[in-house]
Formats: C-alpha cells, sequence, structure tokens
C-alpha cells in the first residue's frame, strides 16, 4: 500500500520540551511539506522540501526545525521556542518535476495532534 | 503576498437543495486545489483545477475556475448529509511550489 504516515496521531508534552513529529512516505515523491492547522482554519505552511538535503521556510517557521536526510522521510521538530504548538500537524507530499519546476498534487497524511500542557 | 478568501465560512443547507461556494484569490495563479476534511481527518483531494474554464465533476459536486476574474466556484447539487464536511480551496503561488489555503467552509446538510 502507498501512502503517507504520521507518527503519533495524539501526542501530549509538557511546555519547554521539544518534541518531534515523523512523517514518512513511499510513494516515490520528491517534495514534502508540513502544515499547521488550528481550529476553524485553514491550514498554514510551517516547511517544505523538494529535494533530499534541502528544504526552505514557510509562512511560519519560527519554533520548527525539519531535516531531509532520506526521500521517504521528512521529521519536523517542534521546539521550546514554538510559543504556541497545540495544533493538527499535516504531513503532505507531491511529485515535484524539478526540471519543469512545477508541483503537482499534493496527498497528506492522516495528521498529529499535539497538546502541549 | 497571496490571499485566498473562500465564502461562506459556515453554511447550513437542506438535502435537495443546490449551492455555491466561492473562493477568490488575489494574485494570478495556474493550478487551484479543492480539498474535504471530515471532522478530526485529514484531507481528501477533490479536484485540480489547472486552466482557465476548467470544470470537473465528480457526483454531487462541481468545480470550476476563472483565472481571469481570480475565482473559483464548488456547486453542489441536490446536497446529501454524506456531504457535510468542510471543504477547502487552495491556489499555488506563482513561481513557487507553495500553497495558500483558504479558510475553509463548513457544509452542514440538515435532512
Amino acid at each position: 500500500d502507498g501512502g503517507i504516515t504520521q507518527s503519533p496521531k495524539y501526542l501530549f508534552r509538557k511546555e519547554g520540551q521539544n518534541v518531534t513529529l515523523s512523517c514518512e512516505q513511499n510513494l516515490n515523491h520528491d517534495a514534502m511539506y508540513w502544515y499547521r492547522q488550528d481550529p476553524g482554519q485553514g491550514l498554514r505552511l510551517i516547511y517544505y522540501s523538494q529535494i533530499v538535503n534541502d528544504f526552505q521556510k514557510g509562512d511560519i517557521a519560527e519554533g520548527y526545525s525539519v531535516s531531509r536526510e532520506k526521500k521517504e522521510s521528512f521529521p519536523l521538530t517542534v521546539t521550546s521556542a514554538q510559543k504556541n504548538p497545540t495544533a493538527f500537524y499535516l504531513c503532505a507530499s507531491s511529485i515535484d518535476s524539478w526540471g519543469l519546476r512545477r508541483t503537482y498534487e499534493q496527498y497528506f497524511g492522516p495528521g498529529t495532534r499535539l497538546t502541549v500542557t | 503576498e497571496l490571499k485566498v478568501e473562500q465564502n461562506p465560512l459556515f453554511l447550513s443547507m437542506q438535502e435537495g437543495k443546490n449551492y455555491t461556494i466561492y473562493c477568490n484569490y488575489s494574485t494570478t495563479s495556474d493550478r487551484l486545489y479543492w480539498y474535504r476534511q471530515d471532522p478530526g481527518k485529514s484531507l481528501e483531494s477533490l479536484f485540480v483545477l489547472l486552466s482557465n474554464g476548467a470544470v470537473k465533476q465528480e457526483g454531487r459536486l462541481m468545480a470550476s475556475l476563472d483565472t481571469k476574474a481570480r475565482l473559483s466556484t464548488l456547486h453542489i447539487t441536490a446536497a446529501v448529509h454524506d456531504l457535510s464536511a468542510t471543504y477547502f480551496c487552495a491556489v499555488v503561488l506563482g513561481g513557487s511550489e507553495k500553497l495558500v489555503f483558504g479558510k475553509g467552509t463548513k457544509l452542514t446538510v440538515n435532512p
């Protein structure tokens, strides 16, 4: 079965702790993304990566960090510098034709709901 | 800065009725997506619209794109309860790989 997996589904942490959210895809997609969703809101882009060992900040990157050491994996670390980390986090991936510099449809994982108290 | 506005944000309708959700965006883009989200779940892709005048239909949903007006519509025909969900439009920021999402339209279809 091809798809995107995120783990864990629910995560609880104390304020001041760093936490890492996992995102894995076996779709052989080049590009991967992290979004944050707050209640009643749309998705906001945190980071994205079009190729291994390269990534770019999105609109709300402060307090977050990522790595892309393997094509299929794009973990997100929520650091203690993120002032309001409680949210629903969604990972996505898409085919990215590097030569054409065009991104195709993004497919989303099931999400991780992070609660920080 | 690309802004994407959906309206209405909340829509309550009766089964069997028709309605349209609107998605306006502020700068040129060549690609627009519609997604569905059920409560507590991830996003499911509904439509990809790639050119001016594009129209796609799936069941009771039909999406269209007018790039000159920077407007997309999602039309619901003869609504049924199973269509109750939140619908998002998302637009590709020109010259980048970034998607900008609207705030979503929460649709409730009442029997």
